[in-house]
């Protein structure tokens, strides 16, 4: 079965420029998650998808960010305009957490290699 | 949602066992122990996840006292491609959509 895929893998832009990462998850998982990493830090929450409804997105910069997961499936993320402070890599995970015949399952969460943001 | 606290850094040679121990002081009654381990230029990955006791895979074994409040994740023999990033995390799992809190980590370093 194919992992979380997230393109691209590095992406280099000058400040001011706008980016997007796309990701793509694992099938049938209903709840997406776009996380960024510092360098030396554990990942931080940006933004949680239940299907195609953004239920968690207190950590988003709303200024400059936004996302969303067109039917419930893949999701892009941007920034428009892209300042120093954003370079890091941009982390997509999904999660399955209803089972087949509603069975609570786990939030064990899969994710993608990344996204490593270089802004200039 | 608890907050817990691991070492920085360990280093160790080629087929030691590594006991990593994390502290979670504030840990709630519905609240698991998960760990993740994330390679360079990867996503973090599950390891492990206990609520009490004693829980073994086929990579680690957790080891949970029963008050809860610390958890040591134990890497049997490792290998050099065990050095990575492991994050401690505490939450309830059965709560849909839990967002994961990572800390820092902790960076194991296993040198032949």
């Amino acid at each position: 079965e194919a992992g979380v895929v997230q393109s691209p893998r590095y992406k280099i832009i000058e400040k001011k420029q706008p980016v997007a990462f796309w990701c793509n998850p694992i099938s049938g998982h209903n709840t997406l998650y776009w996380y960024r990493q510092n360098l030396g830090q554990g990942p931080e929450l940006l933004i949680r998808y239940e299907n195609e409804e953004a239920v968690d997105d207190s950590q988003l910069p709303k200024d400059r960010f936004s996302a969303e997961r067109l039917k419930g499936v893949d999701s892009t993320l941007k920034i428009q305009p892209a300042e120093l402070g954003d370079s890091a890599v941009y982390l997509c995970a999904s999660s399955q957490f209803v089972l087949a015949g509603g069975q609570v399952g786990n939030n064990e969460q899969f994710f993608g290699p990344g996204t490593r943001l270089t802004v200039l | 949602l608890a907050k817990t606290t691991q070492p920085i850094s360990m280093d160790s040679y080629e087929g030691q066992e590594v006991n990593i121990t994390c502290s979670h002081n504030n840990i709630a009654t519905n609240d698991y122990i998960t760990w993740y381990q994330q390679f360079p230029s990867q996503g973090p990955r599950f390891i492990i996840q206990g609520y009490k006791t004693k829980v073994t895979n086929e990579v680690a074994s957790l080891f949970i006292p029963a008050d809860r409040k610390s958890s040591t994740l134990s890497l049997p023999r490792v290998s050099l491609s065990d050095t990575a990033v492991y994050y401690c995390l505490v939450g309830d799992p059965y709560q849909a959509g839990t967002a994961l809190i990572f800390g820092k980590g902790t960076t194991l370093s296993v040198s032949s």
